[in-house]
């Protein structure tokens, strides 16, 4: 266990259908990420919040919304998504700015079809 | 644009060999650099990281070295164990981490 957990494990989802991918930590950190893993990519950074403002997005699409409502839980809203947006989709937490350790949870294994 | 450069992309070595992998920055801002090992079905956890300032560090059988001045870094792993067989990330911090692709690495009995 790292301290940063993730719900659900696995999804199967349409591509009209909504789902919500959920992250949650607490280890006192005041940065939350959302990157995505592709079988021929790198890990790339989705989304960054820090005190649960959004710093960052990467020119995600918009068919991905997220979501931080305090400083221990963050969402990934999911919309008509695409089958190429099938990936492993990793949450972590850190000290915004810090340079030390990132915490990752398992990821959830999204499969769209 | 890919802001750390990883290399190779995969690795075999047999139990016993000292398997490296590098990696390559350019923004000389970055002030942590880990790396994270990654097994299949989990996230990645990291392994071992070092700070600008320092040139080499060593935790167990894994050590960092780390070139400023050639922007380069790389991860020795002494001798290697079939356990060890996972993926490899270097990863470069300003306020997020950015990752290189990845090194694939197979430890043979």
């Amino acid at each position: 266990e790292t301290g940063v957990t993730q719900t659900p494990r696995h999804l199967v989802m349409g591509m009209t259908n909504k789902k919500s991918l959920k992250c949650e930590q607490h280890l006192g950190h005041n940065a939350m990420y959302w990157y995505k893993q592709s079988a021929k990519k790198p890990l790339e950074l989705m989304f960054v919040y820090s005190l649960e403002e959004r710093v960052e997005n990467n020119s995600v699409p918009s068919r991905f919304s997220p979501e931080c409502p305090n400083s221990s839980h963050l969402f990934l809203h999911l919309h008509t998504l695409q089958p190429e947006d099938s990936a492993l989709y990793l949450c972590a937490s850190k000290t915004y700015r810090g340079n030390t350790e990132a915490f990752f949870g398992q990821g959830t294994r999204l499969t769209v079809v | 644009q890919q802001q750390v450069k990883q290399s190779p992309q995969s690795l075999i070595v047999q139990k016993g060999g000292i398997p490296i992998i590098n990696c390559a920055y350019e923004n000389t801002a970055f002030d942590y650099f880990p790396w994270y090992q990654q097994f299949p079905g989990k996230g990645p956890a990291l392994l071992i990281a070092i700070r600008p300032d320092v040139s080499e560090k060593k935790e167990g059988r894994f050590t960092i070295s780390f070139n400023k001045s050639a922007k380069q870094f790389s991860l020795h792993i002494m001798d290697s164990q079939p356990g060890d067989s996972a993926t490899y990330f270097c990863a470069a911090n300003l306020y997020a981490l950015n990752f290189g692709k990845g090194t694939s690495l197979l430890v043979t009995p």
